[in-house]
Order: C-alpha cells, then structure tokens, then sequence
C-alpha cells in the first residue's frame, strides 16, 4: 500500500486567512481524494484530484473556497481559503485503493480562531 | 444512495472482553468494504479490507465479516485491551465508483 506523508499535522490560524495542507504519495497515482471530518463526525468527501485536470468537487464544496493542485502523479494541496471557525476540522487526504485498500494520509487538524 | 449505520455509537468495556461492532449498508452493490481505526485528532489506519467476493478476514485478533446480501459486517476484537480505546469506522466503496462511504463511526473504551 502507498504511503502518504501529510503536512502539517496541525494548525491554528485566524479567521480569514488561507492555510495549504499538502500530501505527498511515496508512489504514482492516478487519484487522490480530500476529506473533511468535523468535530464528532464522520468523513465527508471534499473532491478528487487527477493528474492534469481540475479537481471534481462534491456537493456543498466549492473551487474559491477549496483549491486543489495536482501538479504530478506524487503529489497534491489543499487550500482552505478565507476561513472562519466553521472550518475548524480535521483534512486528511487518501489515495485510491479499490485493490489494496484505501489509504490516508496522518490528517491536519486546525483550528480557525 | 448508499448508507452506512454504525452501532453502537459508543462502547466501554473492561479489558479482556471479545466484542463485535456492527456496520450496515443500504446498497448491496458494494466492491469491497474497510474497517479502520482513529486515534483522536489522527488519520486513519486501515485495519481489514473485504472484497464483496469474500466472506470474512482476520488479522491478528481482529476478525471481520461480511454479508452483502443482508447489507452487514461485523468486527470481532478478542480479547481487547486498553490499547484497542480509539475511533472504529467501517467504510463502503461503491461498486461503480471511486467514492468511500463512511459510517458515523463506534467510539470504544476499554477500561484496565
């Protein structure tokens, strides 16, 4: 299974700035998915990722809030853009596995104050 | 649109005890099915992954089961320890996607 390096571990930033999580994949993949897990919830799917193409967002996240960068097959950011303390919450990135399992990244908890 | 349950949301037991925590989907057109665990504030680890084709796996003393056509799995820890108290969550894909579905999670304590 591929193994994901996920930083930063965490953060506490103030309200409208912008904070950018990265993932890097010790191996080529063709998908990498972001995650968002708030405080007592499960795991929502922010967007997948592909190499060379914008990423496809799911409903309720958006581009302006959420950008994504996929520059190579190893690598991926996540921006949270203007943040208020609503996005207090764990991101966390995953790589696809529907042969070997999914994989996920050590997760960056922030905190938005 | 697929749903996963999982129950108990919450479990504190003493240590020793074997235990089973549940997962149900709605949708039995499931490719395989994981089982993971969180530690708070912390990422995943995956613990077992069941093909649909498969009935159970077993790593260690975990044991997960799988019956897609009732749309249920199980995770059988044995002889649990202090060090099993962490987040439990199952998750689905789908059969004709790349998305996971997450259950809302089994939060357990296991008491010394």
């Amino acid at each position: 299974s591929a193994v994901i390096s996920q930083k930063p571990s965490r953060d506490i930033c103030q309200r409208g700035t912008s904070l950018t999580i990265q993932c890097q994949v010790d191996s080529q993949v063709t998908m990498m998915f972001w995650y968002r897990q708030q405080p007592g919830q499960s795991l929502t799917l922010i967007a997948t990722a592909n190499q060379g193409s914008e990423a496809t967002y799911e409903s309720g996240f958006v581009i302006d809030k959420f950008p994504i960068s996929r520059p190579n097959l190893t690598f991926s950011t996540l921006t949270v853009s203007n943040m208020s303390p609503e996005d207090s919450s764990i991101y966390l990135c995953s790589v696809d596995g529907r042969v070997d399992g999914y994989t996920f990244g050590s997760g960056t908890r922030l905190t938005v104050v | 649109k697929q749903e996963v349950t999982q129950i108990p949301a919450a479990l504190s037991v003493p240590e020793g005890e074997n235990l089973v925590l549940n997962c149900s989907f709605t949708d039995s057109a499931i490719y395989n099915l994981q089982w993971f665990r969180q530690d708070p504030g912390k990422g995943l680890t995956s613990l077992l992954l069941i093909q649909s084709s498969q009935r159970e796996q077993t790593s260690g003393r975990l044991n997960a089961s799988l019956d897609k056509s009732s749309g249920r799995s199980t995770l059988y820890i044995a002889a649990s320890q202090p060090g099993d108290s962490a987040t439990y969550l199952c998750a689905v894909l789908v059969d004709s996607s790349y998305k996971l579905i997450f259950g809302s999670g089994t939060r357990l304590l296991v008491r010394p």
